[in-house]
C-alpha cells in the first residue's frame, strides 16, 4: 500500500513550458486535492475532486487544469509555466470530504525561470 | 471568513522541555473539523490529529498532547519532553465545507527546533 504517490519529485522549467505533475492514491479514495506551498506560508488549494469526472476550483486555480479520468490518478497540467508557479505542490486525498482527515504525496518542488 | 492563525511563527527550545504550538481559527460553521499536520525537514505533511467540533475532550497520545476550547476558538498542541526528532513545521487545519468549496484552511505553521 504505496498511499499517495507524486512524480517527479524536483523539476526545472523554462517560462512558457508545460508540464504535468502526477498524482495517484491507492487507498480507494474519492476525494482527491492538489495543494501549492509558498515558503512560509501554509497550504493553499488549487483543484479538489469529489470523485471520477468530477473537479472543481480551490482558492488559486488560475495557470492550472486538472482532470480525473479514474479513482486513482489526479494529474495537475501547468500550460504556460510562470515565475510565479515556483512553488512546492502537494497532492492529497481522502475518503470522504474535508472533514475526513487527507493523506498527502511527498511533493513535487517546481521552479519556474 | 474562515481563518487559521498560529501567531508563533518560530519556536526554539532545548530537548526535554515541554513546548505548546498555538492555534487560533474563526468559523462560521457549526459543525467542523480541526488537524495537526506536522512537516519534517524532508518535507512531507504527517497527520497527527483530527477533532471535530462536538468533542471538547482533551487527547493525550504519548508525548503528544491536544487542548480544543469552543470558548476561545483554539486547538492548541502541546509536545511534554521535546526531542531532536520533534523539529518540524507544525500546521493547523480548519475543515471548511460549503455549497461552492470542500477543503482545508491552514495556518502559516510554526517551526519548532529543538536543540540537543
Amino acid at each position: 500500500n504505496a498511499g499517495v504517490t507524486q512524480t517527479p519529485k524536483f523539476r526545472i522549467l523554462k517560462i512558457g513550458q508545460s508540464m504535468t505533475l502526477q498524482c495517484t492514491q491507492d487507498m480507494n479514495h474519492n476525494y482527491m486535492y492538489w495543494y501549492r506551498q509558498d515558503p512560509g506560508m501554509g497550504l493553499k488549494l488549487i483543484y479538489y475532486s469529489v470523485g471520477a469526472g468530477i473537479t472543481d476550483k480551490g482558492e488559486v486555480p488560475n495557470g492550472y487544469n486538472v482532470s480525473r479520468s479514474t479513482t486513482e490518478d489526479f494529474p495537475l497540467r501547468l500550460e504556460l509555466a510562470a515565475p510565479s508557479q515556483t512553488s512546492v505542490y502537494f497532492c492529497a486525498s481522502s475518503y470522504l470530504d474535508s472533514t475526513d482527515t487527507q493523506y498527502f504525496g511527498p511533493g513535487t518542488r517546481l521552479t519556474v525561470l | 471568513a474562515q481563518k487559521v492563525t498560529q501567531a508563533q511563527t518560530e519556536i526554539s527550545v532545548v530537548e526535554k522541555e515541554d513546548v505548546t504550538l498555538d492555534c487560533v481559527y474563526e468559523t462560521r460553521d457549526t459543525t467542523y473539523y480541526l488537524f495537526w499536520y506536522k512537516q519534517p525537514p524532508s518535507g512531507e505533511l504527517v497527520f497527527l490529529i483530527r477533532r471535530n467540533s462536538f468533542d471538547e475532550q482533551n487527547e493525550i497520545s504519548g508525548r503528544y498532547s491536544w487542548n480544543f476550547q469552543k470558548s476561545t476558538s483554539s486547538f492548541n498542541f502541546t509536545i511534554t519532553a521535546s526531542q531532536v526528532v520533534d523539529s518540524a513545521v507544525y500546521f493547523c487545519a480548519l475543515s471548511e465545507r460549503s455549497y461552492n468549496t470542500d477543503k482545508l484552511i491552514f495556518g502559516t505553521g510554526t517551526r519548532l527546533q529543538v536543540f540537543p
